[in-house]
């Protein structure tokens, strides 16, 4: 499974978008990339997967370059809600679902 | 409503004394799994099971038990429980077909 690398920390204001990039070199041809949001003491939740290119939800975009490997979650427009933290997993699904590492994720912290 | 439930949501112990942490879902998931949560080291998996009756290891699977007897039912066992089993645990199913996974509440366990 292809290790991913994000920042440990980032800090934003209310109302400013927030980027969060995620490296991962070794990505296979057949995996995807998923992001999910942790509150403290909730169990993670899953915002957004995509595989190329670029994904949007009514709450995430996802961006996706050609060679795939890096993604970068976008969160427009945060507000203190979206204080949490953000894992970032790399995996062939289904076939690795029982594989996926979730790493320490990036904190994002936001204030007013 | 789909969810994954969890119970006890908080226990605490003693040293040896065996336990099990029950994990049930109502969304006819196929995979199910446990994960526990430590302060620096994220969110580490401790067995998964793909199907009733087939489960696999994770990256923790030391001092822990699991069983699949039932589709929607993922009991966590622990037969001999040690203070560095104190953490928070997670149990997550999906469908074989999707994509996100689903998480309980989570258990917050404390063994003295």
């Amino acid at each position: 499974l292809a290790k991913t690398t994000q920042p440990i920390s980032m800090d934003s204001y209310e109302g400013q978008e927030v980027n969060i990039t995620c490296s991962h070199n070794n990505i296979a041809t057949n995996d995807y990339i998923t992001w999910y949001q942790q509150f403290p003491s909730q169990g993670p939740r899953f915002i957004i997967q995509g595989y190329k290119t670029k994904v949007t939800n009514e709450v995430a975009s996802l961006f996706i370059p050609a060679d795939r490997k890096s993604s970068t979650l976008s969160l427009p427009r945060v507000s203190l809600s979206d204080t949490a933290v953000y894992y970032c997993l790399v995996g062939d699904l289904p076939d690795s679902w029982g594989k996926l590492q979730f790493g320490a994720g990036t904190q994002v912290v936001v204030t007013p | 409503e789909a969810q994954v439930t969890q119970n006890p949501r908080y226990l605490i112990t003693v040293t040896g004394k065996k336990l099990t942490v029950t994990c049930s879902q109502n969304m006819n998931h196929e995979y199910m799994s446990w994960y526990r949560q430590d302060p620096g080291l994220g969110l580490r998996q401790i067995y998964y099971s793909m199907n009733v009756e087939v489960t696999d290891k994770g990256d923790v699977p030391e001092g822990y038990k699991v069983s699949r007897k039932e589709k929607r039912n993922f009991p966590l066992i622990l037969e001999s429980p040690s203070p560095n089993q104190t953490s928070l645990y997670f149990c997550a199913s999906s469908s074989v077909l999707g994509n996100e996974q689903y998480f309980g509440p989570g258990t917050r366990l404390t063994v003295t």
